[in-house]
């Protein structure tokens, strides 16, 4: 079965270290790659996206991610973390090319950064 | 607001009673999807629709489970006969698609959720 795993479940951060969260998926097909991050008491929110072109993303906030897909990965990163980056993130994988389009989650990482 | 709303935001019920959950897409929007969310989870895919019609439900949704879009705006989820396993977090999502580089894509807006307690 599809799946998307993230490796690292709870991941502390001094501010200003540099971040990198892990995720992977099972599958050898066509993907659309999503991040998605939930600050505490609120809603999901998109972080950022990939559907075709350059494997390196930017989004909001200064975080990026790149898709290899030889690696089946879509790791996410920023180069310094803020405090408010306090937040639980979640990678998220639409398989295949069909209308569909649902998503499949990852367990998610909660960051926790400190002062 | 032109965010995705959820209705109510919290529900608590007793083992045995009927709930039902309301979700209000973006009004451009005509795909909607409802996810569940357990505690230490991401989000697990039960059911969407495309305007009005109901084009793929999770082996998740038991028959206890129904899920309605009736003018291909709004959409309501119902559980009968609620377990106390049905506590979660019920999630709402819509969207709209293009095309990308030849690929058909979505990007997907969710909606702050309903937290259901069954006791």
């Amino acid at each position: 079965a599809q799946s998307v795993s993230q490796h690292n479940h709870h991941v502390i951060l001094s501010e200003a270290a540099s971040l990198e969260l892990g995720c992977n998926y099972s599958y050898g097909g066509t993907v659309n790659l999503f991040w998605y991050v939930q600050y505490p008491g609120q809603h999901l929110q998109l972080l950022l996206k990939y559907f075709s072109g350059d494997p390196l993303v930017k989004g909001i906030k200064g975080f990026e991610a790149e898709f290899i897909k030889s690696k089946f990965s879509f790791n996410l990163r920023k180069p310094s973390v803020q405090w408010s980056d306090t937040a639980e993130y979640f990678c998220a994988v639409s398989f295949g090319t069909g209308t569909a389009s649902k998503l499949t989650f990852g367990t998610g990482t909660r960051l926790q950064v400190t002062l | 607001d032109t965010g995705v709303s959820q209705d109510p935001r919290h529900k608590i019920t007793k083992r045995g009673q009927n709930v039902t959950f309301r979700c209000d897409p973006i009004s451009e929007h005509n795909r909607l999807y409802w996810y569940r969310q357990t505690l230490g989870q991401g989000p697990e895919f039960l059911t969407y629709f495309q305007n009005e019609a109901q084009l793929e439900k999770s082996r998740l949704l038991s028959d206890r489970f129904s899920a309605e879009r009736p003018k291909g705006s709004f959409s309501t989820l119902e559980i009968q006969r609620t377990e106390q396993g049905d506590s979660a977090m019920y999630l709402c999502a819509s969207s709209s698609f293009g095309l990308a580089g030849g690929n058909l894509y979505n990007e997907q807006f969710f909606g702050p959720g309903t937290r259901l307690t069954v006791l």
